[in-house]
């Protein structure tokens, strides 16, 4: 599976953007990049993907660098609630059965401080 | 939205007991249902893939003679921890997809704690 890297954990001000990076360098050209992210003693939830193009939900932004080695996930506003972990994964383009797991690297602690 | 509520939300029991957790998608069918646990401070594990009507394919190093995975219909899936002992304390949480739709819809987790 391709492995993703990101920081270990970021923080930030309530009410002030955020960029979480994720180098994925060995991305393949079939691969989506998903973010879910966990709030504490929580099931994670999914918040954005995409493949080529950058993406806007009613959540964040992705961003995805050109050669697609890279993706930023932008909270525009952060907010106390944004505290969790923030996993980017890569997960095949082919759909159905396992081809849909994912696998959870140790993803970003963000802090966001009042 | 897609929801996955899981039962019970927390269980404790003495060891050399089973325990089942249900993972139920409310509002859709879920072709394909996961499993995974998560120890303190460290990240998700997949323990298995569940299809409905067929057997669960599990990952490396999970026995699947301890974790019995039923996948009964396209709304339930369950997990059964076989004589639990403490080192099987941790946190399940189950999640669910849709035909076509990659995106996974997680439980809210099961806490076990196998005194």
């Amino acid at each position: 599976d391709a492995k993703t890297t990101q920081p270990n954990s970021m923080e930030s001000n309530e009410e002030e953007p955020v960029h979480l990076p994720c180098n994925h360098s060995t991305i393949s050209g079939t691969d989506y990049i998903h973010w879910y992210r966990q709030l504490p003693s929580q099931g994670p939830e999914y918040v954005i993907h995409g493949l080529t193009s950058n993406v806007n939900n009613r959540m964040a932004s992705l961003a995805i660098a050109e050669d697609r080695k890279s993706s930023t996930l932008i909270l525009h506003r952060a907010t106390l609630r944004d505290a969790a972990v923030y996993y980017c994964i890569l997960r095949p383009l082919n759909s159905g059965g396992s081809n849909y797991k994912l696998t959870f690297g140790k993803g970003t602690l963000l802090t966001v401080n009042p | 939205g897609a929801v996955v509520s899981q039962h019970p939300s927390w269980v404790i029991c003495k060891s050399g007991t089973s325990v089942k957790i249900e993972c139920r998608s409310l509002d859709f069918q879920a072709t394909t249902m996961f499993w995974y646990r998560q120890f303190p401070k460290q990240s998700l594990m997949l323990m298995a893939t569940s299809n409905e009507g067929s057997k669960a394919t599990y990952e490396q190093g999970v026995e699947k003679d301890k974790f019995l995975i039923n996948h009964a219909s396209l709304t339930l899936s369950t997990l059964t921890v076989t004589s639990a002992h403490p080192e099987d304390s941790s946190f399940y949480i189950c999640s669910a997809t849709r035909s076509g739709v990659g995106t996974q819809y997680f439980g809210p987790g099961t806490r076990l704690l196998v005194l």
